[in-house]
């Protein structure tokens, strides 16, 4: 099993939409929970970043993270033809002995249509 | 400003060149990461260096060598690669390398294609 689950997509959707990107994760000792969104041919780009249980709201952009269900979420709202990338989910260990990595999902490729 | 710059954006290379791709940050981080990353994966962590000094080295073959020169340059140098390194190479950067939560700041990439 990944330490870090992520539905490949890719999702559709039209433009407007309400989007829900998700993860899923199994080792507890994540506290940081980021998602990166990455155009085609770019370097990803930080969206949001979030420590441990909780929302974040980033005008359309919402991250919530529930660490009871290991379980983290990426909402887009009113989305646009812009917003179609790739959106990778991120987590890390809290600062204990040695170097924390981040760990991603394997990214959820998003299309708006408009 | 968070912006990470990589030059080449683009490298083309045989089999018996050697090459260097270049990274830089001026956002005063002590972290600076090298990652490659293939078509539809995630990136995947080859080095870090904390304060100019290599703290980690995912197990990369030594045809991958990176250098710090100083605490803004990150360089990873080239020699007798396969084509299945061909890849986007990313660099990233971070306050102060001790992971745990620090946010990283990536740069757009060099696409490379060993031939």
């Amino acid at each position: 099993q990944k330490e870090v689950e992520q539905d490949p997509g890719p999702l559709s959707v039209p433009e407007g939409a309400i989007v829900s990107l998700n993860c899923t994760y199994s080792n507890s000792a994540f506290q940081y929970f980021m998602w990166y969104r990455q155009y085609s041919r770019k370097g990803p780009e930080l969206l949001m970043y979030t420590y441990s249980s909780g929302n974040k709201e980033d005008g359309r952009f919402t991250a919530q993270v529930d660490k009871s269900s290991k379980y983290i979420s990426l909402f887009i709202r009113d989305s646009q033809p812009s917003d179609s990338a790739t959106y990778l989910c991120a987590m890390s260990a809290g600062r204990g002995t040695g170097f924390q990595k981040l760990v991603f999902g394997t990214g959820t490729r998003l299309l708006v249509s408009p | 400003d968070t912006e990470v710059t990589q030059t080449p954006k683009h490298l083309v290379m045989g089999m018996t060149n050697k090459k260097s791709l270049k990274c830089e940050q001026h956002m005063g981080h002590r972290a600076m990461y090298w990652y490659k990353q293939k078509a539809k994966k995630p990136p995947e962590l080859m080095f870090v260096y904390s304060y100019e000094k290599l703290s980690i080295n995912e197990s990369v073959p030594s045809r991958f060598s990176p250098e710090c020169p100083n605490s803004s340059l990150l360089n990873l140098h080239l020699h007798a690669l396969q084509p299945e390194d061909s890849a986007l190479y990313l660099c990233a950067s971070s306050s102060s390398g001790s992971g745990g939560g620090e946010t990283q700041y990536f740069g757009p990439g060099t696409r490379l294609l060993v031939l």
